[in-house]
Protein backbone atom coordinates (compact mmCIF):
# COMPACT_ATOMS: atom_id res chain seq x y z
CA UNK A 1 0.00 0.00 0.00
CA UNK A 2 0.91 3.33 0.32
CA UNK A 3 1.44 4.19 -3.30
CA UNK A 4 2.07 7.54 -5.33
CA UNK A 5 2.06 8.11 -8.86
CA UNK A 6 3.26 10.92 -11.10
CA UNK A 7 2.26 11.63 -14.70
CA UNK A 8 4.07 12.63 -16.56
CA UNK A 9 7.71 11.39 -16.10
CA UNK A 10 8.80 13.09 -18.23
CA UNK A 11 8.59 16.46 -20.38
CA UNK A 12 10.10 18.64 -22.37
CA UNK A 13 8.19 22.24 -23.13
CA UNK A 14 9.64 25.19 -25.12
CA UNK A 15 10.11 28.35 -23.37
CA UNK A 16 7.11 30.69 -22.26
CA UNK A 17 4.83 27.37 -22.33
CA UNK A 18 2.88 26.18 -19.16
CA UNK A 19 2.86 22.66 -18.20
CA UNK A 20 1.12 20.62 -15.66
CA UNK A 21 2.15 17.48 -13.50
CA UNK A 22 -0.32 15.49 -11.92
CA UNK A 23 0.28 13.80 -8.46
CA UNK A 24 -2.11 10.58 -7.14
CA UNK A 25 -2.27 8.89 -4.35
CA UNK A 26 -3.30 5.36 -5.53
CA UNK A 27 -4.80 3.25 -2.40
CA UNK A 28 -4.76 5.73 0.42
CA UNK A 29 -6.44 9.44 0.84
CA UNK A 30 -4.11 11.90 1.17
CA UNK A 31 -5.05 14.72 3.33
CA UNK A 32 -1.53 16.99 2.67
CA UNK A 33 0.68 16.64 -0.32
CA UNK A 34 4.18 17.95 -0.78
CA UNK A 35 6.04 19.65 -4.09
CA UNK A 36 9.61 19.50 -3.98
CA UNK A 37 12.26 19.92 -6.67
CA UNK A 38 15.82 18.35 -7.56
CA UNK A 39 18.49 19.19 -8.84
CA UNK A 40 21.14 16.25 -9.44
CA UNK A 41 22.93 15.39 -6.72
CA UNK A 42 21.56 17.14 -4.31
CA UNK A 43 18.82 17.33 -1.67
CA UNK A 44 14.95 18.11 -2.12
CA UNK A 45 13.87 21.23 -2.13
CA UNK A 46 11.06 21.80 -0.35
CA UNK A 47 8.30 24.12 -2.53
CA UNK A 48 4.94 23.98 -1.42
CA UNK A 49 2.70 22.00 1.19
CA UNK A 50 -0.59 21.58 -0.47
CA UNK A 51 -4.20 20.48 1.69
CA UNK A 52 -7.01 19.58 0.27
CA UNK A 53 -9.51 21.65 -0.49
CA UNK A 54 -6.98 24.92 0.63
CA UNK A 55 -4.53 27.28 -0.53
CA UNK A 56 -1.17 25.68 -1.11
CA UNK A 57 1.54 27.07 1.50
CA UNK A 58 4.61 27.46 -0.46
CA UNK A 59 8.33 28.29 1.37
CA UNK A 60 10.30 31.30 1.15
CA UNK A 61 11.56 32.33 -2.43
CA UNK A 62 9.37 29.99 -4.71
CA UNK A 63 7.04 32.03 -6.97
CA UNK A 64 3.39 31.47 -5.98
CA UNK A 65 2.44 32.51 -9.31
CA UNK A 66 4.70 30.69 -10.99
CA UNK A 67 4.06 27.31 -9.63
CA UNK A 68 0.77 26.83 -9.18
CA UNK A 69 0.25 23.81 -7.06
CA UNK A 70 -3.97 23.05 -6.39
CA UNK A 71 -5.32 19.88 -4.25
CA UNK A 72 -8.90 19.66 -5.77
CA UNK A 73 -9.46 15.90 -3.99
CA UNK A 74 -7.77 13.70 -1.72
CA UNK A 75 -6.50 11.95 -4.11
CA UNK A 76 -4.74 14.10 -6.58
CA UNK A 77 -2.82 17.54 -6.99
CA UNK A 78 -1.35 19.41 -9.25
CA UNK A 79 1.39 21.50 -9.80
CA UNK A 80 1.49 24.10 -13.12
CA UNK A 81 4.89 25.57 -14.26
CA UNK A 82 3.50 28.84 -15.94
CA UNK A 83 5.58 30.41 -18.39
CA UNK A 84 8.41 27.96 -18.34
CA UNK A 85 12.08 29.20 -19.04
CA UNK A 86 14.84 26.99 -19.31
CA UNK A 87 16.21 27.59 -15.82
CA UNK A 88 13.37 25.85 -14.14
CA UNK A 89 13.97 22.74 -15.91
CA UNK A 90 14.82 19.98 -12.72
CA UNK A 91 13.39 17.10 -11.34
CA UNK A 92 10.34 17.68 -9.63
CA UNK A 93 8.94 15.49 -6.64
CA UNK A 94 5.41 14.91 -4.94
CA UNK A 95 4.92 13.57 -1.39
CA UNK A 96 1.87 12.26 0.21
CA UNK A 97 0.92 11.91 3.64
CA UNK A 98 -1.88 10.00 5.35
CA UNK A 99 -3.91 11.05 7.72
CA UNK A 100 -2.91 10.80 10.92
CA UNK A 101 0.79 9.50 10.20
CA UNK A 102 3.93 10.99 9.42
CA UNK A 103 5.66 9.14 6.99
CA UNK A 104 5.74 10.67 3.71
CA UNK A 105 5.14 8.51 0.62
CA UNK A 106 6.91 9.68 -2.70
CA UNK A 107 6.32 9.92 -6.65
CA UNK A 108 8.50 8.58 -8.78
CA UNK A 109 9.33 12.04 -10.18
CA UNK A 110 9.04 13.88 -13.43
CA UNK A 111 11.73 15.34 -14.94
CA UNK A 112 11.06 18.51 -16.97
CA UNK A 113 13.10 20.27 -19.71
CA UNK A 114 12.65 23.49 -21.19
CA UNK A 115 13.88 24.29 -24.49
CA UNK B 1 14.24 26.60 12.52
CA UNK B 2 15.04 22.68 12.13
CA UNK B 3 18.49 21.45 10.68
CA UNK B 4 20.05 18.58 9.26
CA UNK B 5 23.83 17.64 8.84
CA UNK B 6 25.29 14.84 6.44
CA UNK B 7 28.84 15.80 6.85
CA UNK B 8 29.90 12.27 4.48
CA UNK B 9 28.95 13.60 0.75
CA UNK B 10 29.96 10.23 -0.48
CA UNK B 11 30.73 6.25 1.08
CA UNK B 12 31.92 2.93 -0.19
CA UNK B 13 31.77 -0.15 1.40
CA UNK B 14 32.54 -3.20 0.01
CA UNK B 15 29.96 -6.35 -0.56
CA UNK B 16 28.94 -7.38 2.67
CA UNK B 17 30.60 -5.68 4.97
CA UNK B 18 29.00 -3.04 6.87
CA UNK B 19 28.83 0.48 7.30
CA UNK B 20 27.63 3.55 9.20
CA UNK B 21 26.33 6.76 7.70
CA UNK B 22 26.05 10.01 10.14
CA UNK B 23 23.38 12.35 10.61
CA UNK B 24 23.07 15.17 13.20
CA UNK B 25 20.26 17.43 13.27
CA UNK B 26 19.41 20.84 15.32
CA UNK B 27 15.98 21.12 17.13
CA UNK B 28 14.62 22.61 20.30
CA UNK B 29 11.68 20.39 20.31
CA UNK B 30 11.15 17.37 22.69
CA UNK B 31 8.85 15.35 20.37
CA UNK B 32 9.66 14.87 16.74
CA UNK B 33 10.34 12.03 13.68
CA UNK B 34 13.68 11.49 12.43
CA UNK B 35 13.89 9.33 9.13
CA UNK B 36 16.61 7.65 6.37
CA UNK B 37 15.26 7.41 2.70
CA UNK B 38 16.98 5.98 -0.12
CA UNK B 39 16.93 6.96 -3.31
CA UNK B 40 18.39 4.52 -5.73
CA UNK B 41 19.68 5.92 -9.52
CA UNK B 42 15.71 5.67 -10.69
CA UNK B 43 15.41 8.43 -7.99
CA UNK B 44 12.48 6.93 -6.47
CA UNK B 45 12.38 7.79 -2.68
CA UNK B 46 12.21 4.72 -0.39
CA UNK B 47 11.81 5.11 3.56
CA UNK B 48 14.14 2.94 4.68
CA UNK B 49 13.58 3.41 7.97
CA UNK B 50 12.39 5.35 10.96
CA UNK B 51 12.75 6.97 14.84
CA UNK B 52 10.32 8.29 17.06
CA UNK B 53 12.02 10.75 19.55
CA UNK B 54 10.40 9.32 22.45
CA UNK B 55 11.17 6.20 22.17
CA UNK B 56 14.29 4.93 23.88
CA UNK B 57 15.26 1.79 21.42
CA UNK B 58 16.87 2.00 18.14
CA UNK B 59 14.94 1.12 15.06
CA UNK B 60 16.04 -1.48 13.26
CA UNK B 61 14.40 -2.97 10.00
CA UNK B 62 16.13 -6.37 8.72
CA UNK B 63 19.83 -5.28 7.51
CA UNK B 64 19.32 -1.49 8.48
CA UNK B 65 18.73 -0.07 12.31
CA UNK B 66 20.33 2.96 13.65
CA UNK B 67 21.79 4.39 16.55
CA UNK B 68 19.72 7.02 18.20
CA UNK B 69 21.46 9.45 20.76
CA UNK B 70 19.06 12.20 21.43
CA UNK B 71 20.57 14.13 23.83
CA UNK B 72 23.69 14.27 21.52
CA UNK B 73 21.06 15.17 18.78
CA UNK B 74 22.45 11.81 16.32
CA UNK B 75 20.95 9.81 14.00
CA UNK B 76 23.17 7.58 12.67
CA UNK B 77 22.13 4.37 9.90
CA UNK B 78 24.05 1.02 9.69
CA UNK B 79 23.75 -1.02 7.25
CA UNK B 80 24.82 -4.76 7.97
CA UNK B 81 25.66 -7.18 4.61
CA UNK B 82 25.57 -4.82 2.15
CA UNK B 83 24.59 -5.52 -0.65
CA UNK B 84 25.43 -4.18 -4.63
CA UNK B 85 21.51 -2.92 -4.34
CA UNK B 86 21.69 -0.67 -1.32
CA UNK B 87 24.16 1.85 -4.05
CA UNK B 88 21.55 4.78 -3.70
CA UNK B 89 21.82 8.02 -1.97
CA UNK B 90 20.64 7.66 1.51
CA UNK B 91 18.84 11.01 3.13
CA UNK B 92 18.46 11.85 6.57
CA UNK B 93 15.44 13.47 7.40
CA UNK B 94 13.55 15.35 10.25
CA UNK B 95 9.90 16.25 11.09
CA UNK B 96 8.14 17.84 13.83
CA UNK B 97 5.67 15.72 15.76
CA UNK B 98 2.35 17.37 14.49
CA UNK B 99 0.63 15.29 11.66
CA UNK B 100 1.59 17.21 8.47
CA UNK B 101 4.10 18.71 8.95
CA UNK B 102 7.25 18.89 6.63
CA UNK B 103 10.40 16.96 6.02
CA UNK B 104 13.70 18.35 6.46
CA UNK B 105 16.28 16.78 4.74
CA UNK B 106 19.97 16.57 5.13
CA UNK B 107 22.21 17.08 1.79
CA UNK B 108 22.18 12.79 1.31
CA UNK B 109 25.52 10.26 1.02
CA UNK B 110 26.25 8.67 -1.38
CA UNK B 111 26.81 5.12 -1.07
CA UNK B 112 28.73 3.02 -3.28
CA UNK B 113 29.21 -0.57 -3.09
CA UNK B 114 32.22 -2.64 -4.44
CA UNK B 115 31.96 -6.15 -5.62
Amino acid sequence: GAVVSQHPSRVICKSGTSVKIECRSLDFQATTMFWYRQFPKQSLMLMATSNEGSKATYEQGVEKDKFLINHASLTLSTLTVTSAHPEDSSFYICSARRPYHYEQYFGPGTRLTVT
Amino acid sequence: AQTVTQSQPEMSVQEAETVTLSCTYDTSESDYYLFWYKQPPSRQMILVIRQEAYKQQNATENRFSVNFQKAAKSFSLKISDSQLGDAAMYFCAYSRSEYGNKLVFGAGTILRVKS
